[in-house]
């Protein structure tokens, strides 16, 4: 199972909006339902941002916003704040194999 | 609240043998899915591997790096999990998360193979 694609680095300004991508297959973003987004700060444990694609935990603001096209899902952060700068995380579990896959990571820097 | 807290980590030659523990609290812990995510020093996530609940069969999943070296067990009397880690290789240095399978997270726990 290939880790799945992030780009290393997105950034924008207090208030603006950035927009991480995350590509795998139609083996496992393409075809599960199951696409999760965490968001880890240095020297801390991931927290859970986005599940099942688009759904946000309780407590997670609605700044925060998941989607996916084909075999690439998005997570969207939007009025940008100086605490959103951390790594973020996509995952994917794939049906084929039972087995869960992480994306390669995306640093956002807030400007 | 729920509460996940990993043991069991520490500094241990190639080849070798650990056992990690990840207390459970704060949760109904037997009808949980738990799973273990592991971070090398610098670099991203990788899943290690899943347990489901005893009432979804209690099978295991582990990813392709660790099948066969790792294995990962539970008890639910004590509301514990575990990950049995044998034959272990210098690429298995890291911190080691347990998970209630995305949704809570404990600190980790740092595991170094070396000689």
């Amino acid at each position: 199972q290939s880790a799945l694609t992030q780009p290393p680095s997105a950034s924008g300004s207090p208030g603006q909006s950035v927009t991480i991508s995350c590509t795998g297959t139609s083996s496992d973003v393409g075809g599960s339902k199951y696409v999760s987004w965490y968001q880890q700060h240095p020297g801390k444990a991931p927290k859970l941002m986005i599940y099942e694609v688009s759904k946000r935990p309780s407590g997670v603001p609605d700044r925060f916003s998941g989607s996916k096209s084909g075999n690439t899902a998005s997570l969207t952060v939007s009025g940008l704040q100086a605490e959103d700068e951390a790594d973020y995380y996509c995952s994917s579990y794939a049906a084929s194999n039972n087995l869960d896959v992480f994306g390669t990571g995306t640093k956002v820097t807030v400007l | 609240e729920v509460q996940l807290v990993e043991s069991g980590g520490g500094l241990v030659k190639p080849g070798g043998s650990l056992r990690l523990s990840c207390a459970a609290s704060g949760f109904t812990f037997s009808n949980a899915w738990m799973s273990w995510v592991r971070q090398a020093p610098g670099k991203g996530l990788e899943w290690v591997g899943r347990i489901k609940s005893k009432t979804d069969g209690g099978t295991t999943d582990h990813a392709a790096p660790v099948k066969g070296r790792f294995s990962i067990t539970r008890d639910d009397s004590k509301n514990t999990l575990y990950l049995q880690m044998n034959s272990l290789k210098s690429e298995d240095t890291a911190m080691y998360y347990c998970t209630t399978d995305g949704w809570s997270w404990g600190q980790g726990t740092l595991v170094t193979v070396s000689s």
